[in-house]
């Protein structure tokens, strides 16, 4: 089956550790992204990447880094800098990142920090 | 620099009763998508608008892009509660794509 799995669904970590969330997609998709979703909240994004080997910051990146070293894969890893890290994550890919293709999206994993 | 505001943030509405939420920007889009997430769910793609005026249905769902292509509108008919969870439109922002605030929409029987 086509499609874009994240893992795993809930994580939880210590306050102070570093975390990283996994996101593979094979559909062939050139475009990856990370959202944060807080409870009631809307979808922000942490980064984006565009092609492989290559990754933008999203408009709330502190915190957070990525790495897109493979097509298929662009893992989120949740920094012991990031302030307040217990949110549910979302990772998303389309074909192309020209905004005018569908994004499909994974599970989502819901970490919290204790 | 671009604003893109969704109205309203929650709607509750009587099974039956019409539903209609907005996404009104600041500056010229060129295209706007709509998303549907259902409670404890991931966002799945609706409908993309790309031409200006465009009108889109989908069964009780109609979906419209103003003429200046700065406005979108989803319009739900006759609710059932299978339209229960949050409503988004997503726009490309300078190269990021950005979600709008969302509606959440309940729906009681």
């Amino acid at each position: 089956d086509g499609g874009i799995t994240q893992s795993p669904k809930y994580l939880f970590r210590k306050e102070g550790q570093n975390v990283t969330l996994s996101c593979e997609q094979n559909l062939n998709h050139d475009a990856m992204y990370w959202y944060r979703q807080d409870p009631g909240q809307g979808l922000r994004l942490i980064y984006y990447s565009q092609i492989v080997n290559d990754f933008q910051k999203g408009d709330i990146a502190e915190g957070y880094s990525v790495s897109r070293e493979k097509k298929e894969s662009f893992p989120l890893t949740v920094t012991s800098a990031q302030k307040n890290p217990t949110a549910f994550y979302l990772c998303a890919s389309s074909i192309t990142a020209t905004g005018n293709t569908e994004a499909f999206f994974g599970q989502g994993t819901r970490l919290t920090v204790v | 620099g671009q604003q893109v505001m969704q109205i309203p943030q929650y709607q509750h509405v009587q099974e039956g009763e019409d539903f209609t939420t907005y996404c009104n920007s600041s500056t010229t889009l060129s295209n706007i998508q709509w998303y549907k997430q259902r409670p404890g769910g991931h966002p799945v793609f609706l409908i993309q608008l790309v031409k200006s005026g465009e009108v889109k249905k989908q069964k009780r769902l109609t979906f419209q892009f103003g003429e200046a292509k700065k406005n979108s509108s989803l319009h739900i008919t006759a609710t059932q509660t299978t339209d229960v969870g949050t409503y988004f439109c997503r726009y490309n922002q300078g190269g990021k794509l950005i979600f709008g605030q969302g509606t959440e929409l309940s729906v009681k029987p």
